[in-house]
């Protein structure tokens, strides 16, 4: 059974740090394409980063750029997001997400439960 | 990046109503559209892919169609089960990006 178990989110202050974690069992996640998504409050979906399954290609939201790094580590099974120099419109739900791409389907074919990242002062 | 305009932002059906949920595409995406629902407290799960194709379990009153770059979820027979939210997503060019979603409420 494919799985996605979201962690890290919390309270943070503007301009503070925080990193997300995602650990997945179910499947091989050097395999696969990984993204984050994440929905503020009341509005829609927007995925923040992305990392191809071989590691070269790692693409992110241009709110994103240069604050947010991608990461993996396929031993541990887990995807990461570090976020930096948080804003308060980074406020949302952050979702980790498996991209199907790779297996002939260009969808996001399983999300975690999400994680809460809070940034206020 | 390419702009998904999603419409209506809500609606109010009853059960067994047929209603319709469109997408538009800001340039082509030949069928590279994804369709997901979200109920209150879940994470989306993929409910249709490449404009048209069900995924495993997903009810056939759940249909998709494409004119051009004008996408559509039709809904035949609301069922309790299908008052949540919807969202579109292309996924022919990176970034993926998804419309602002469709709220389905009951009426």
């Amino acid at each position: 059974e494919v799985q996605l178990v979201e962690s890290g989110g919390g309270l943070a202050q503007p301009g503070g740090s925080l990193r997300l974690s995602c650990e997945v069992s179910g499947f091989t996640v050097r395999t696969f394409e990984m993204s984050w998504v994440r929905q503020a409050p009341g509005k829609g979906l927007e995925c923040v980063a992305s990392i191809s399954f071989s590691d070269t290609d790692v693409h992110y939201a241009d709110s994103a750029k240069g604050r947010f790094a991608i990461s993996r580590d396929n031993d541990r099974k887990s995807l990461y997001l570090q976020m930096n120099s948080l804003r308060l419109e980074d406020t949302a739900i952050y979702y980790c997400v498996r991209n199907a791409a790779a297996s002939g389907l260009a969808a996001f074919d399983f999300w975690g439960q999400g994680t809460v990242v809070s940034v206020s002062s | 990046d390419i702009q998904m305009t999603q419409s209506p932002s809500s609606l109010s059906a009853s059960v067994g109503d047929t209603v319709t949920i469109t997408c538009r595409a800001s340039e082509t995406i030949r069928n590279y559209l994804n369709w997901y629902q979200q109920k209150p407290g879940k994470a989306p799960t993929l409910l249709i892919s490449a404009g048209s194709s069900l995924q495993s379990g997903v009810p056939s009153r759940f249909s998709g169609s494409r004119s051009g770059t004008d996408f559509t979820l039709t809904i035949s027979g609301l069922q309790a089960e299908d008052f949540a939210t919807y969202h579109c997503q292309q996924s022919h060019r990176i970034p993926w990006t998804f419309g602002q979603g469709t709220k389905i409420d009951i009426k």
